[in-house]
């Protein structure tokens, strides 16, 4: 049973292009959470999807980022327009059915912004 | 506004000493309580949960916490610890019924062989 998976695990940018993370959630798992880890930060919480819906976007910056989780594919995390600031490893949880379920994290996307 | 501390940064030890790691949030509400694990270069594993009951919670790795209610605290333990418990370690809030996790900044384990 395959965990969450996340790719690029790694990703190079220079400023001003965009970046794509990538959340494949666990078979059977239909809510997806991202979280930005800084450096010297704790995680922090981003935005939370369902399939096709977007929960909660609350620890989401109002320009430049936006997330989707369509009926078919993986859940996309879409940087435009990358600033040095934005260097950081994104993480990816899912869950069965509600925060109240245990979230399972993938292995994260380093993005570096040159 | 809700929020979640882990006092300290960066916790060095010897092999076989005790570990105690603080987590204090702040939250009023009744709240769901997580302790995860990140190893050098992997990602994030959980350690243990609460989310009601029996307040001393027995996780993986011979891991414990407490969750003791009227200190807001939810310190993790373990007795006697091991060169590979090596890792950073993070505590994690989710008020009930809210799909807010909030995670408290690390706390970074060093054992000496």
């Amino acid at each position: 049973n395959a965990g969450v998976m996340q790719n690029p695990r790694h990703l190079v940018r220079r400023r001003g292009q965009e970046a794509r993370l990538r959340c494949s959630p666990m078979k059977g798992h239909s809510h997806v959470y991202w979280y930005r880890q800084l450096p010297e930060e704790g995680l922090k919480f981003m935005v939370y999807l369902q399939k096709e819906n977007i929960i909660d976007e609350s620890g989401m910056p109002k320009e430049r980022f936006s997330a989707e989780f369509p009926k078919e594919g993986p859940s996309i995390l879409r940087i435009q327009q990358v600033v040095r600031g934005d260097s950081a490893a994104y993480f990816c949880a899912s869950s069965p059915q509600n925060s109240q379920e245990t979230q399972y994290f993938g292995p994260g996307t380093r993005l570096l912004v040159l | 506004a809700q929020s979640v501390s882990q006092h300290n940064h960066h916790v060095i030890l010897s092999e076989a000493a005790s570990l105690e790691l603080g987590c204090n949030y702040s939250y009023g509400g009744t709240v769901n309580l997580f302790w995860y694990v990140q190893y050098p270069g992997q990602h994030l594993q959980l350690l243990l949960k609460y989310f009601s009951g029996d307040p001393l919670v027995k996780g993986i790795k011979g891991f414990e916490a407490e969750f003791i209610k009227s200190k807001f605290s939810f310190n993790l333990r373990k007795p006697s610890v091991q060169w590979s418990d090596t890792a950073e370690y993070f505590c994690a809030v989710t008020p009930y019924n809210n799909n807010d996790m909030r995670f408290g900044a690390g706390t970074r384990l060093t054992v000496k062989p």
